[in-house]
């Protein structure tokens, strides 16, 4: 078990470029949860998936950003037309349940810098 | 889902207990309390969560007082590695955390 693992650790991005990220849970977590991070602030939750489906999004999920989760294992975020304001450290969760029940293991987070 | 205050810093010697307050004066019946933390450049860490009843783990202690309108979370013997910003949060039903900037805690040798 190594934990949730997110690639790339680091992306650095032009204004109007589409990215990705991936998000590898531990494995047989069937709870998956993205967030967002900008600099002093806690995370921000974006959204999340029970298996492959997404369940939860928050309103800070614009429609230039998508997650996936194909097939119930990793998920990948993409930002389309990146903007200067999509600058943030992007985090990855899951869980093998319910948050009542367990707490969320988060992964290291991707950091955007969008010039 | 309640929202919770906590000091914006606070110090601690190394080797003492650190007792780290939160304040969650409108919980409702049916939300947890749950600590993380977050150390520099890294995503949060789970440390503990309760109802009720303190809890114990390997980490740490949760105290909720009686009416549970405030808890302490303690690291018995805290250590340089303690330093990070803890998190306090109130959750009922959502299965979304709702972060707030948290209480940076700085373990001093």
């Amino acid at each position: 078990d190594t934990g949730v693992s997110q690639d790339p650790r680091h992306k650095i991005t032009k204004r109007g470029q589409n990215v990705t990220f991936r998000c590898d849970p531990i494995s047989e977590h069937n709870r998956l949860y993205w967030y967002r991070q900008t600099l002093g602030q806690g995370p921000e939750f974006l959204t999340y998936f029970q298996n492959e489906a997404q369940l939860e999004k928050s309103r800070l999920l614009s429609d230039r950003f998508s997650a996936e989760r194909p097939k119930g294992s990793f998920s990948t975020l993409e930002i389309q037309r990146t903007e200067q304001g999509d600058s943030a450290m992007y985090l990855c969760a899951s869980s093998p349940g319910s948050r009542v029940r367990y707490g969320y293991t988060f992964g290291s987070g991707t950091r955007l810098t969008v010039v | 889902d309640a929202k919770t205050t906590q000091p914006t810093s606070m110090d601690c010697a190394e080797g003492r207990a650190a007792n780290l307050p939160c304040n969650h004066s409108t919980i409702s019946g049916n939300e947890y309390v749950y600590w993380y933390r977050q150390i520099h450049s890294q995503g949060p860490q789970y440390i503990i969560h309760g109802l009720k009843n303190n809890e114990t783990n390997e980490m740490a202690s949760l105290i909720i007082t009686e009416d549970r309108k405030s808890s302490t979370l303690i690291l018995p013997h805290a250590t340089l590695r303690d330093t990070a910003v803890y998190y306090c949060i109130v959750q009922g039903g959502s299965e979304k955390l709702v972060f707030g900037k948290g209480m940076k805690l700085t373990v001093n040798p």
